[in-house]
């Protein structure tokens, strides 16, 4: 059971947008930076969004991120099938002093 | 061009040890903290251990506290996670990952390829 909820699965048509919910609480999203990483099968994670909202360099403007509360979502717009892979949130835990993920989710383009 | 590359894994009996190097390049090793993440197969992404650019703070899941140490050599622009009494829920990819910042917490921003453990008698 992770500390972080995400849906296990989102789809939507190419060039479409989605959105991927992530849950948590005031000791971890309330207040302390997500981020967001993208995982195809047998690869490494990628970062795609830290401190809530900013892109590292090379990330297409097709990702965003934002927060509210104690929960955060990631944006997806133009969805591509190159798109489909796994998707996680992460923050910093300051109850726990660890860095805690979400249960990631799948993303198919149909 | 910013590189992390892990060695290291292997399979190791139940109650075995290990220890996983992290060789980085192209950036300034002693100025980011660092992490080791986990995925066990099939499953999602489970940080291990963090460490701050000087090594003078460790941080651990309670999953490993006592088991696992993570450490660095800054001369040797190295991280290091030694394994102690591994048990079959340990099996995983164990990756290594630069952080964005001198300190925990931050994001990660670089990834390793990875290097699996599997603990198996």
């Amino acid at each position: 059971q992770s500390v972080l909820t995400q849906p296990p699965s989102v789809s939507a048509a190419p060039g479409q947008k989605v959105t991927i919910s992530c849950s948590g609480s005031s000791s971890n999203i309330g207040n302390n930076y997500v981020s967001w990483y993208q995982q195809f099968p047998g690869t490494a994670p990628k970062l795609l969004i830290y401190e809530n909202n900013k892109r590292p360099s090379g990330i297409p403007d097709r990702f965003s991120g934002s927060k509210s509360g104690t929960s955060a979502t990631l944006g997806i717009t133009g969805l591509q099938t190159g798109d489909e892979a796994d998707y996680y949130c992460g923050t910093w835990d300051s109850s726990l002093s660890a860095w805690v993920f979400g249960g990631g989710t799948k993303l198919t383009v149909l | 061009e910013v590189q992390v590359v892990e060695s290291g894994g292997g399979l190791v009996q139940p109650g075995g040890s290990l220890r996983l190097s992290c060789a980085a390049s192209g950036f300034t090793f002693s100025s980011y903290a660092m992490s080791w993440v986990r995925q066990a197969p099939g499953k999602g992404l489970e940080w291990v251990s963090s460490i701050s650019s000087t090594g003078s703070s460790t941080y651990y899941a309670d999953s490993v506290e006592g088991r696992f140490t993570i450490s660095r050599d800054n001369s040797w622009n190295t991280l290091y996670l030694h394994m102690d009494s591994l048990r079959a829920e340990d099996t995983a990819v164990y990756y290594c990952a630069k952080l964005m910042t001198k300190v925990t917490p931050g994001a990660c921003d670089y990834w390793g390829q990875g290097t699996l453990v599997t603990v198996s008698s």
